[in-house]
Parts: C-alpha cells; structure tokens; sequence
C-alpha cells in the first residue's frame, strides 16, 4: 500500500497562475480532505469529501475548487494564484468507521 | 461551532522528565478527540485518539491522554521524553455526526538532553 500520495513536492507559482494539486489513496478510504499548513495557525481545512460525489467547504475555501474524481482521487485546484496561498498543502483520508485520518507527505507550494 | 485551543506554542522539556501538553476544545455536541504528531518535513501521523468508552487513552510510544467532559479537555501527558519525542503535536476535534476536523494550532515539543 502507498498510503495516500500527493504531486506535486514543490512547485513555484507566479501570482495569477494556476495549477491543481494531485491526491491518490489505495485505502478505500470513502473520506478525503484538503488542509493548508502555516506556521503559527496550524492545520487549517480548505474542502473536504465525505464520499465519493459530494463535496463540502471548510474553514478556508476562497479561492480554491476541488474535485472528487473518483473514490481513490480528490484534486485541489488553485484558479488565479495569490501569495497568500504560499503555503505546504496536504491531503488525507479518513478509514470508515475509525475516524482517524491518514496524511500525504505535502506539497510545499510558492507563490511569488 | 467547533474550535481548539492549544495554548502552549512551544514546550522545552529535558529528557526524562515528564511533560503535559495542553488541549481544550469547544462543541455543542458530543466530539472524537485526536492527537496527531508531526516530525520534521514530514505529514501527521495519529498518535492516539477517543471515540467512547474509557476516558484514557494511551498510544504505543507511552503517550497518554485523558478526556474531561466537563472541562471540555484532552492534555496528552507521557512520564518521562525522549530525544526522538521531539516534534510538532497537534490536537484535533470532529463533532460526531460530521466528518469535518478542526485542528490547534499546534505545540512544538523540544526535548533537551
């Protein structure tokens, strides 16, 4: 098992343009989520994906979309990038019924 | 609405002596409480977490953590770091009925030798 698996690592950006990040699970995990990570602020929850097909906000989603692809996949796009969004972004995905959430290795995002 | 308070920012700790960090969260309903660990340039890993039943909870590395309903607390405790304990820990709540997660802001453990 590869666990859950993000791409990018890195990327820089120029403000304005866009780019999506990646997110695979071979768990079966029905639950799948986005957070953002900056310093001092902790983890903070951008969308997440109870199931397959539905998809909610969480506490930062301005400026972001996301789509679940399918059960295994939940990409994170970033339209018109702005350097309030330099930030290590990671995904992770919930086993059913333990409720503990497993985390991807980040992708550490640069927006100049 | 669901919040986490984690008010130490960094605790410096030496070996062997024990530590407590601190976690206090704010639901209206009935929550799942966690504690993540994160070490450098890595993602969070599940330390250990409450569901229901026994109010502590251990992990397998000699973390503890208790939680007080009525204090609306989760203080992971161990009796005695080590150097590797050093780390970023992070508690978590999820009302239960949602799958939404809230995190603290996080607490950087430093253990000196």
């Amino acid at each position: 098992n590869a666990g859950v698996t993000q791409t990018p690592k890195f990327q820089v950006l120029k403000t304005g343009q866009s780019m999506t990040l990646q997110c695979a699970q071979d768990m079966n995990h029905n639950s799948m989520y986005w957070y953002r990570q900056d310093p001092g602020m902790g983890l903070r929850l951008i969308y997440y994906s109870a199931s397959e097909g539905t998809t909610d906000k969480g506490e930062v989603p301005n400026g972001y979309n996301v789509s679940r692809l399918n059960k295994r996949e939940f990409s994170l796009r970033l339209e018109s990038a702005a350097p309030s969004q330099t930030s290590v972004y990671f995904c992770a995905s919930v086993e059913t019924g333990s409720w503990s959430q497993y985390f991807g290795p980040g992708t550490r995002l640069l927006v100049l | 609405a669901q919040s986490v308070t984690q008010l130490d920012s960094q605790v410096p700790v030496f070996e062997e002596a024990p530590v407590e960090l601190r976690c206090n969260y704010s639901s209206s309903v009935s929550v799942y409480l966690f504690w993540y660990v994160q070490y450098p340039n890595q993602g969070l890993q599940l330390l250990l977490k409450y569901l229901s039943g026994s109010t502590l909870v251990e992990s397998i590395n000699g973390f503890e953590a208790e939680f007080n309903k009525s204090q609306t607390s989760f203080h992971l405790r161990k009796p005695s770091v080590h150097i590797s304990d050093t780390a970023e820990y992070f508690c978590a709540v999820s009302e239960k009925g949602t799958y939404k997660y809230i995190f603290g802001t996080g607490t950087r453990l430093k253990v000196l030798a």
